[in-house]
């Protein structure tokens, strides 16, 4: 089936600096990606969709220049958290529209110390 | 806009019992439905899906769920539940239009007791 492997698997980085987070479609093509993001216990919120060769689309509240977001090929999705903080800790996954429905990557575990 | 409703935050079942978890959505035409579970630290791995035609649909693990119109539901059951089982769960529902967001309930944190 389709597969979206997602790296790093988790991450801590000092405060201030970037992260970059890659989704890759190992065997198809992603024209879409959604990129969510998850706090402890609590649900998946969407924060973006991006598609191939264009700007990302944002949902309300979320800060585009600080989650940049590119999506460059067809096969490569990253997001970049820009100057992180503490409070941008949080559980980040990507998932892919395929044909029957959703394909998720395992996700990346961000922690800014 | 859409939504989805998961009732019950936490469920308790002993190993071999029954299960239910309830999901209740809220969306305009005909909504894409998906059951998804998570593991600790993981992501998401899709149980079943409904789209159209029959309503019970048949997944991964020996669960179902059927949805039911007139009641906004899409409920997940597997008739005996394994310790395998423990996870949490997410319903999700799809717009299946252009946009093909998908918007999950908050999800039930299943504990099976042994």
């Amino acid at each position: 089936g389709a597969v979206v492997s997602q790296h790093p698997s988790w991450v801590i980085c000092k405060s201030g600096t970037s992260v970059k987070i890659e989704c890759r479609s190992l065997d198809f093509q992603a024209t879409t990606m959604f990129w969510y993001r998850q706090f402890p216990k609590q649900s998946l919120m969407l924060m973006a969709t991006s598609n191939e060769g264009s700007k990302a689309t944002y949902e309300q509240g979320v800060e585009k220049d600080k989650f940049l977001i590119n999506h460059a090929s067809l096969t490569l999705s990253t997001l970049t958290v820009t100057s992180a903080h503490p409070e941008d800790s949080s559980f980040y996954i990507c998932s892919a529209r395929v044909q029957d429905g959703y394909t998720f990557g395992s996700g990346t575990r961000l922690t800014v110390v | 806009a859409q939504s989805v409703t998961q009732p019950d935050i936490h469920i308790t079942v002993s190993e071999g019992a029954s299960l239910e978890l309830r999901c209740n959505y809220s969306y305009g035409a005909t909504p894409y439905l998906f059951w998804y579970v998570q593991s600790p630290g993981q992501g998401l791995q899709l149980l079943l899906k409904y789209f159209s035609g029959d309503t019970l649909v048949q997944g991964i693990k020996g669960f179902e769920a059927e949805f039911k119109r007139s009641q906004s539901s899409f409920n997940l059951r597997k008739p005996s539940v394994h310790w395998s089982d423990a996870a949490e769960y997410f319903c999700a529902v799809g717009d299946g239009g252009g946009g093909n967001k998908l918007t999950f309930g908050t999800g039930t944190q299943l504990k099976v007791e042994l």
